[in-house]
């Protein structure tokens, strides 16, 4: 069984820190790596794709792929109260067109 | 900026009948997708949808579900004779390459199924 590990928080944060949020995965040969954002009653919403090994930044959002390591994290900086959701860690293989979800970290940043 | 649209946003049905459930994917999109979300749970894949035809779907889809692309823009999955336990939040989702390793998927806003 494919499986995406993620804690599921409550993850607390000052206003204005960096939050760091970890997966892993059981799928060695998975290929495609997601974070998604889920506010109460609401959607995923993409935030960041990586594909390779290493880091990739988009504003204040840098996603970390380790594939040796099967270990995917999402840092967010400077850290806003409009951030607290749930963060779902997402994976899909080479040739499946599924994505599987991890059950998400929930994400509160306080003032 | 383009958006998966759902309808409706909320399905209130009686066990044992039929619900459709309906999106309408990104415009350049070609590959679609529904997933559910059990309330407190994973978000769950259902089924993808290619060229007309489904290209892989999970256990859950069995044979009380079906999807169709009856037009250019709409895509709808069906449930025949629901059950208690298909109360979930329904998305639907589409991407501009599929299967690809490049494939991000975006999600619409789901429709809340309740099933008395």
């Amino acid at each position: 069984q494919k499986e995406v590990e993620q804690n599921s928080g409550p993850l607390s944060v000052p206003e204005g820190a960096i939050a760091s949020l970890n997966c892993t995965y059981s799928d060695r040969v998975s290929q495609s790596f997601f974070w998604y954002r889920q506010y109460s009653g609401k959607s995923p919403e993409l935030i960041m794709s990586i594909y390779s090994n290493g880091d990739k930044e988009d504003g204040r959002f840098t996603a970390q792929l380790n594939k040796a390591s099967q270990y995917v994290s999402l840092l967010i900086r400077d850290s806003q109260p409009s951030d607290s959701a749930t963060y779902l860690c997402a994976v899909k293989g080479s040739s499946a067109s599924k994505i599987i979800f991890g059950s998400g970290t929930r994400l509160s940043i306080r003032p | 900026e383009p958006e998966v649209t759902q309808t409706p946003s909320h399905q209130v049905t009686q066990m044992g009948q039929e619900v459709i459930l309906r999106c309408v994917p990104i415009s350049n999109h070609l590959y679609f997708y529904w997933y559910r979300q059990i309330l407190g749970q994973k978000v769950e894949f259902l089924v993808s949808f290619y060229n007309n035809e489904i290209s892989e779907k999970s256990e859950i889809f069995d044979d009380q579900f079906s999807v169709e692309r009856p037009d250019g823009s709409n895509f709808t999955l069906k449930i025949r004779s629901t059950k208690l336990e298909d109360s979930a939040m329904y998305f639907c989702a589409s991407s501009e390459f599929g299967g690809g390793p490049s494939d991000e998927q975006f999600f619409g806003p789901g429709t809340r199924l309740t099933v008395l």
